[in-house]
């Protein structure tokens, strides 16, 4: 089955303790994306990537990392959390750059920093 | 700049009952068209697309128009069901993004169908 994976679903933490969030896409799509939702502001993309070792910043990558060392993977990394990156986390892949194409979503991670 | 705009909810219908969720957009040329849902606790899944003017999307029995003239691309359905109760999101890829392929969301629109 196509789909994008996310893990962990839930986390509670603390602040400055780094942590990741997987995710992977089973379709060997090129373009693979992180958005964060919050009430009121809606989705905005943190990261992207066209391809394997070629990532760019989005609207709001300010406290995140990501990686892209291997096609079906595109990690988030959070260095040192703080409680404003308490959010709703979307990974999202799609086949390639053409604009049309449709993006496919995990089912979210929901991060609580305390 | 791009942007989306959707009706606020909640929408609250009963079954059977008509839908229309109301989508305008701003944009410079001519970007593609999305209607995703989220239903609880779940990720977010595409519901239908239109990729230029005049292009009807449609899936499970929901339907779009791209409407270029007044910019919109209200979501429809003519007899919703209480599967249907969902947050629905507006959104638009624009083709001048370079190769960043970012979605620009409107906020949702959560529906809530009772029998």
């Amino acid at each position: 089955e196509a789909q994008v994976t996310q893990n962990p679903r839930y986390l509670i933490t603390v602040t400055g303790k780094k942590l990741t969030v997987t995710c992977s896409q089973n379709m060997n799509h090129e373009y693979m994306s992180w958005y964060r939702q919050d009430p009121g502001l809606g989705l905005r993309q943190i990261y992207y990537s066209m391809n394997v070792e070629v990532t760019d910043k989005g609207d709001v990558p300010e406290g995140y990392k990501v990686s892209r060392k291997e096609k079906r993977n595109f990690p988030l990394i959070l260095e040192s959390p703080s409680p404003n990156q308490t959010s709703l986390y979307f990974c999202a892949s799609s086949k390639d750059r053409q604009e049309n194409q449709p993006q496919h979503f995990g089912d979210g991670t929901r991060l609580s920093i305390l | 700049g791009n942007s989306v705009t959707q009706m606020e909810g909640p929408v609250t219908l009963s079954e059977e009952a008509f839908l229309t969720i109301n989508c305008t957009y701003t944009a410079t040329g001519y970007p593609s068209l999305f209607w995703y849902v989220q239903y609880p606790g779940e990720g977010l899944q595409l519901l239908l697309k239109a990729t230029k003017a005049d292009d009807k999307g449609s899936n499970k029995g929901f339907e779009a128009t791209y409407r270029k003239e007044t910019t919109s691309f209200h979501l429809e359905k003519g007899s919703v069901q209480v599967s249907d109760s969902a947050v629905y999101f507006c959104a638009l890829s624009d083709p001048n993004a370079g190769n960043n392929r970012k979605l620009i969301w409107g906020l949702g629109t959560s529906l809530a169908v009772n029998p």
